[in-house]
């Protein structure tokens, strides 16, 4: 089955203590990224990357790292948690162009990762 | 600054009639247009989408219409099913598409 997982999908925390929320994807796609969703702002892009080892900002990058070592994986390193990072966050991955019928840029998200940070 | 808007936060439609969702936006240099639906507790799911060289995409019960001189796009749904109950938001992208730029959603509620 074709499908972006996340783990965890819940985490509490504590301000500085740092954490990895990963992220994997099955459909060899080139393209991933991150997002963030918070009341009344919709999903911010935080992170994307073209490719393995091609990573760049997206529109709320600060306090975040992301690393592509393998096609198939993207984890979102928080160095330092502090409570404005408390949000649900999800990880996404595409193919640009059309394949199999799918259609141009479109993105599969996995289930979301609820962060709180205490 | 929000680049892309969603201004009615809810709507809610009786079973059967037509949702129309609304969506607009400030770059000119977006390229492509997405609407997403999202349940409770699941990563949005992709609905339709429309290239910036076209007016009109329709997929089953979903079309969406692309005003470019007006930088508006709406969603409409017809018939409504209450199994359409869900969070859209629109999203829009450039030629490249990497970077996504995503509304603040409309919450639909279908009404049997």
């Amino acid at each position: 089955e074709a499908q972006v997982t996340q783990n965890p999908r819940y985490l509490i925390t504590v301000t500085g203590k740092k954490l990895t929320v990963t992220c994997s994807q099955n459909m060899n796609h080139e393209y991933m990224s991150w997002y963030r969703q918070d009341p009344g702002l919709g999903l911010r892009q935080i992170y994307y990357s073209m490719n393995v080892e091609v990573t760049d900002k997206g529109d709320v990058p600060e306090g975040y790292k992301v690393s592509r070592k393998e096609k198939r994986n993207f984890p979102l390193i928080l160095e330092s948690p502090s409570p404005n990072q408390t949000s649900l966050y999800f990880c996404a991955s595409s193919d640009p162009g059309t394949s199999g019928g799918r259609s141009y840029n479109e993105q599969f998200f996995g289930p979301g990762t609820r962060l709180t940070v205490l | 600054d929000q680049q892309v808007k969603q201004n009615s936060p809810s709507l809610s439609v009786q079973e059967g009639r037509i949702s129309i969702l609304n969506c607009d936006y400030t770059n000119s240099m977006f390229d492509y247009f997405l609407w997403y639906k999202k349940y409770p507790a699941e990563g949005p799911t992709f609905l339709i989408s429309i290239s910036s060289i076209k007016d009109k995409n329709e997929d089953g019960r979903f079309t969406v219409f692309l005003n470019k001189s007006a930088k508006h796009l709406s969603l409409h749904i017809v018939p409504s099913q209450p199994g359409d109950s869900a969070v859209y938001f629109c999203a829009a992208t450039g030629w490249a598409g990497n970077q996504f730029y995503f509304g603040t959603g409309t919450s639909l509620t279908v009404i049997p």
